[in-house]
């Protein structure tokens, strides 16, 4: 299963854009990239999902390099609302076998 | 939208209580999850779903069992709750590649069951 490690924090301010690197070295040819954002006492919620180049939503960004072995989610002029933990996933497209694994997560943090 | 409920937000039981967990989803998915979430854990895999009667074993099976007679409905059963069984849990649901068609791969979280054991 490809593990991912990405920062456990950061600090951005209102209306900055945001970029959060995860880096997936040994990601699987049929491995999907996938991004999630969660809110205290509250489930994950997905935010986008990618397999390769650049996947932009009303939400986010996603840059997925040549080579696949890392991804950035941007998210563009951040609002305190958007101060959340971040998880990036690789595995399978429909998490078939329960294979996606959760690690920690990035805490953003997104001041006044 | 997809709705996953859970069933209790918050409860507190004693050790050695059988407790349920349950989970309801709306979309008529295929596939049903449980995760755990600790404090520097992440999320952990307990048991999955990919049809009714049908279960897997997760990463942390040991301690827990489910249930799976309809479709829309997972539940999690602690058969003798123990203290280091405290911890927020997550239901997920999400389609089979079976289902899918043009959709994305997306779990579909419940809001979580924060669960205290004395």
């Amino acid at each position: 299963l490809a593990k991912t490690t990405q920062p456990i924090s950061m600090d951005s301010y209102e209306g900055q854009e945001v970029n959060i690197t995860c880096s997936h070295n040994n990601i699987a040819t049929n491995d999907y990239i996938t991004w999630y954002q969660q809110f205290p006492s509250q489930g994950p919620r997905f935010i986008i999902q990618g397999y390769k180049t650049k996947v932009t939503n009303e939400v986010a960004s996603l840059f997925i390099p040549a080579d696949r072995k890392s991804s950035t989610l941007s998210l563009p002029r951040v609002s305190l609302s958007d101060t959340a933990v971040y998880y990036c996933l690789v595995g399978p497209f429909y998490n078939q076998g329960g294979k996606l694994i959760f690690g920690q997560g990035t805490e953003l943090s997104v001041k006044p | 939208d997809v709705k996953v409920t859970q069933s209790s937000r918050y409860l507190v039981k004693r050790t050695g209580e059988k407790v349920f967990l349950e989970c309801v989803q709306d979309m008529d998915h295929e596939n049903m999850f449980w995760y755990r979430q600790d404090p520097g854990l992440g999320l952990r895999l307990i048991y999955f779903s990919y049809d009714v009667k049908m279960k897997e074993k997760g990463d942390i099976p040991e301690g827990y069992s489910v249930s799976r007679e309809k479709k829309e409905r997972f539940s999690l059963i602690l058969e003798s709750a123990s203290t280091n069984q405290t911890s927020m849990y997550l239901c997920a649901s999400s389609l089979s590649p079976r289902e899918a068609g043009d959709h994305t791969g997306e779990l579909f979280f419940g809001e979580g069951s924060r669960l205290t054991v004395l």
